[in-house]
């Protein structure tokens, strides 16, 4: 069985600062990772995701993440964030082998400020 | 990349009617998921909807209180049966991508309230 963990249920940020979303799981099998956003009133949509090869993953909208197996973490990232980035961010994991069965986090609402 | 549709988006509902939310797919796929995301909180599977098969549900939810259908390939409704505040939420439906490693992906949601 697998878990997530997101460390910050809140983030407040001003425009064009850094930011970074943390995110922790739990496994006892290879997982594939996730980081998908919500805008408000929407649905999810897929931000980034690993599935092997290299540890650093890149998705839309300039963001970024970084799989860390000994630490079991997924942190996401950007370098300069935008108004437009104010969403719930959620951190999911699957397991490799099998169905589809996919664990979400509790997300993270980052709330960028002018 | 699939299209999803669903209908409700939202509707406000008595307490002990049901409701049924329908979710339509631009393409086929065998596995349908709906979500629960109850007010402030993440998403929590209910059931997995497979074509010709029984729906399996998760740990916490029963075919009585949340019936689902899957009649082919592109089309899933779940009903929620009678409905108290408690089942206040927005219901997602989701389908897995066709590539290597399954990313989902969502329809809009069907947000209900319960009076």
């Amino acid at each position: 069985a697998q878990s997530v963990t997101q460390l910050d249920s809140q983030v407040p940020v001003f425009e064009e600062a850094p930011v970074e979303l943390r995110c922790n799981y739990s496994s006892s099998v290879s997982v594939y990772l996730f980081w998908y956003v919500q805008y408000p009133n929407q649905g999810l949509q897929l931000l980034l995701k690993y599935l092997s090869g290299s540890t650093l993953v890149k998705g839309i909208n300039g963001f970024e993440a970084e799989f860390n197996k000994s630490q079991t973490s997924f942190h996401l990232r950007k370098p300069s964030v935008h108004i437009s980035d104010t969403a719930e961010y959620f951190c999911a994991v699957r397991g490799n082998t099998g169905g589809f069965k996919t664990i979400f986090g509790a997300g993270t609402r980052l709330f960028v400020k002018a | 990349s699939a299209v999803i549709s669903q209908k409700p988006s939202r509707d406000i509902c008595q307490r002990g009617t049901s409701l049924t939310i329908q979710c339509q797919v631009d393409s086929q796929v065998t596995m349908m998921f709906w979500y629960r995301q109850q007010p402030g909180q993440s998403l929590t599977l209910i059931a997995t909807a497979n074509q010709g098969s029984e729906a399996t549900y998760e740990s916490g939810f029963v075919i009585d209180k949340f019936p689902i259908s899957r009649p082919n390939l592109t089309f899933s409704t779940l009903t929620v049966s009678n409905m108290s505040p408690e089942d206040s939420s927005i219901y997602l439906c989701s389908v897995p991508g066709q590539g290597k490693g399954g990313e989902l992906f969502f329809g809009e949601g069907s947000r209900l309230t319960v009076l």
